[in-house]
């Protein structure tokens, strides 16, 4: 059973600083996302990440997926307020098979303070 | 362009009432068709996947049903809600022809059962 975990949960920062999000998962797998949820809405896609070393950038968020290590991480560079929200990283197994799904992690309640 | 709409958008309902929550996408065809729970504070829960009309796979047993009686319809029922039933209910999709399994969320259904 393909396992993905996200550290931390939860995170406060202040404006202006950096900091990393990391996604783990359990499974051989080069096809990960990361959404991003404002508070009670929808997830909105925000990178897909599908071969080893891809970096994806947008902004002042980050993207990077090292498929070896199995591990992603969303670095946020310089916060500002209007990042704050919940960031859920998902990995799929590829198509075939019965595997249609994406596995998400429990998603990371970023929190910028001024 | 593609979009996905639910309705409702939000909903207050009575312990053993009957449930119908409707999904529809726009400017594709043949979609894959998912249905998430999410509960407050919480991650995202699989309910169903359906890769054509009539094909439904369930993730977790609960009172809860799914059908697609059309290609781009896809509908979340129950004929007896719980007060666990309560959360955000969201519907997403992806390409089925595509060579990776990037889902797009519709706006999401607030339940609430009482």
């Amino acid at each position: 059973e393909l396992k993905v975990e996200q550290n931390p949960l939860f995170l406060s920062m202040q404006e202006g600083k950096n900091y990393t999000i990391y996604c783990n998962y359990s499974t051989t797998s080069d096809r990960l996302y990361w959404y991003r949820q404002d508070p009670g809405k929808s997830l909105e896609s925000l990178f897909v990440l599908l071969s080893n070393g891809a970096v994806k950038q947008e902004g002042r968020l980050m993207a990077s997926l090292d498929t070896k290590a199995r591990l992603s991480t969303l670095h946020i560079t310089a916060a500002v307020h209007d990042l704050s929200a919940t960031y859920f990283c998902a990995v799929d197994i590829g198509p075939g098979g019965s595997n249609y799904k994406l596995t998400f992690g429990k998603g990371t309640l970023l929190t910028v303070n001024p | 362009s593609q979009t996905i709409h639910q309705w409702p958008a939000t909903l207050v309902q009575p312990v053993g009432s009957p449930l119908s929550l409707e999904c529809t996408v726009e400017g594709t065809s043949n979609p894959n068709l998912y249905w998430y729970r999410q509960a407050a504070g919480r991650g995202l829960q699989l309910l169903f996947y359906s890769v054509g009309i009539g094909q439904i796979s369930s993730e977790v047993p609960q009172n809860l049903s799914a059908s697609r009686p059309q290609d781009r319809q896809f509908i979340l029922s129950s004929k007896k809600l719980l007060l666990s039933d309560s959360g955000f209910y969201l519907c997403a999709w992806d390409d089925e022809g595509a060579s990776y399994n990037e889902q797009f969320f519709g706006p999401g259904t607030r339940l609430t059962v009482l």
